[in-house]
Formats: C-alpha cells, structure tokens, sequence
C-alpha cells in the first residue's frame, strides 16, 4: 500500500504561495491504476477535494472551481513525489492538508500538514 | 457537485449499542459504468481520514465486520454494531461517482 511523507511549511503569508510536497513510497506517482490528490480540512469548510492528477499514457490534472486559477499540483517521477502550490492565499486557506491516493474512493491518506495563513 | 447531506451531525451511544449513520446524496451515484461509488471514512481524534467502506458495502481490508454499509441511488447507512471505545471518532460519506468528488459534513460519534 502507498505511504505518504508530507513536507512544508506550517506557516504561509497572505498574498503569498503555500508550498507543499508529498513523498510516496510503496507505490509510484506514474502508476496508470492510481490517481494522487490533494485534499483539505478545516472547521469552517469541511473537508474539500482541491485537485488530482494520474497518468494514463499522458498526465491529466483536474482542479476544484473553488481554487483553479490559484492551483498547481506537479508531479515529479524522478523523486516520486507530489507537490501542491497555491497562490495569493488567504485566511480562508487555513487548514490541514492531506496527500490522498485513490481514485473513484479514497484509499490512503497521508499524515497531514496543518497551515496556517496569517502575516 | 453533488451535495452529501449526514444525520445526525452528533451521536451518543452506549458501548456495545448499535449506531446508525445516515447519508443522502442530491443525485443518484449509480454511474454509467453500473457501480455506486458512496464510500465512509472514519477520523479519530488527531488522526487523518481512513477509508472504512467502498462502493457502498465493501469493507477494507482489516476493518472488523461491526462496520457495515447499506442503501441505493441516494440513500445510504453506515451501521456499527456493539460500538466499542475504539470507534469513537468523526464518520464521512462520499462520493466518487460524478466529478467533483464530495464530502458529507461528518459526523461525530461519542461514548453515552
């Protein structure tokens, strides 16, 4: 089973980019049966789906309309990890956010990187 | 998006009591592919999320058979019999049916 190690700061300025990455072991980023996605978690949203990405001959990326425009989720083969990027943040993104492989259910989660929005 | 409405938000239950979670989709799951793709996680206190039933009633490996799943198109349950300590926690349905997948609001089961 796919395990996550999930990296980042805690701590992101308004305006500015959250930066996160998720390293996987026990399965690869370029498998064409998974798909990697993002998910976050706060008290005043809930949980929300925030994007994904698989490879099935070619990369696909999908985003949820709530953030698209602002986010990146990259895959990196040579290391085997995920990354997330969003920008121009803002309180409102305040919330743990999780690496979650799976595809129509979501299988396995990552720990969890709690990130606080705030100058 | 579909919308995944939970009753209740809070349940107390006794140990060794049943609890029964419901879970209403605003649009049928059943995909064109022929599955219902309605799945419940289970968070316990300072934990992430983990994946308890897919598809309705298939329950992960490891997941002990108190955990069972039920319902059809838009109206589903997750039952857990003879609640044991362990069980205390926060318990989502979603869906993965239609794109975007979405979350139940949660809920919260505790110890009477």
């Amino acid at each position: 089973q796919a395990q996550m190690l999930q990296s980042g700061p805690g701590l992101a300025r308004p305006s500015q980019t959250l930066s996160l990455t998720c390293d996987i072991s026990g399965d690869y980023v370029s498998i064409k049966y998974n798909t990697w996605n993002w998910i976050r978690q706060s008290p005043s949203r809930g949980l929300e789906w925030l994007g994904r990405t698989y490879f099935r001959s070619k990369w696909h990326t999908d985003y949820a309309e709530s953030v698209k425009g602002r986010i990146n989720i990259n895959p990196d083969t040579s290391k085997n990890r995920l990354s997330l990027q969003l920008n121009s943040v803002t309180s409102e993104d305040t919330a743990v956010y999780y690496c979650v492989t799976g595809t129509r259910a979501f299988d396995f989660w990552g720990p969890g990187t709690m990130v606080t929005v705030s100058s | 998006d579909i919308v995944m409405t939970q009753t209740p938000l809070s349940s107390p239950v006794a140990l060794g009591q049943s609890a029964s979670i419901s879970c209403r989709s605003s649009q049928s799951l059943v995909h064109s592919d022929g599955n219902t793709y309605l799945s419940w996680l289970q968070q316990r206190p300072g934990q992430p999320p983990r994946l308890l039933i897919h598809e309705i009633s298939k329950r992960v490996s490891g997941v002990p058979d108190r955990f069972s799943g039920s319902g059809a198109v838009t109206d589903f349950t997750l039952t857990i019999s003879r609640v044991e300590a362990e069980d205390v926690g926060v318990y989502f349905c979603t869906q993965g049916t239609q794109f975007p997948q979405t979350f139940g609001q949660g809920t919260k089961l505790q110890i009477k």
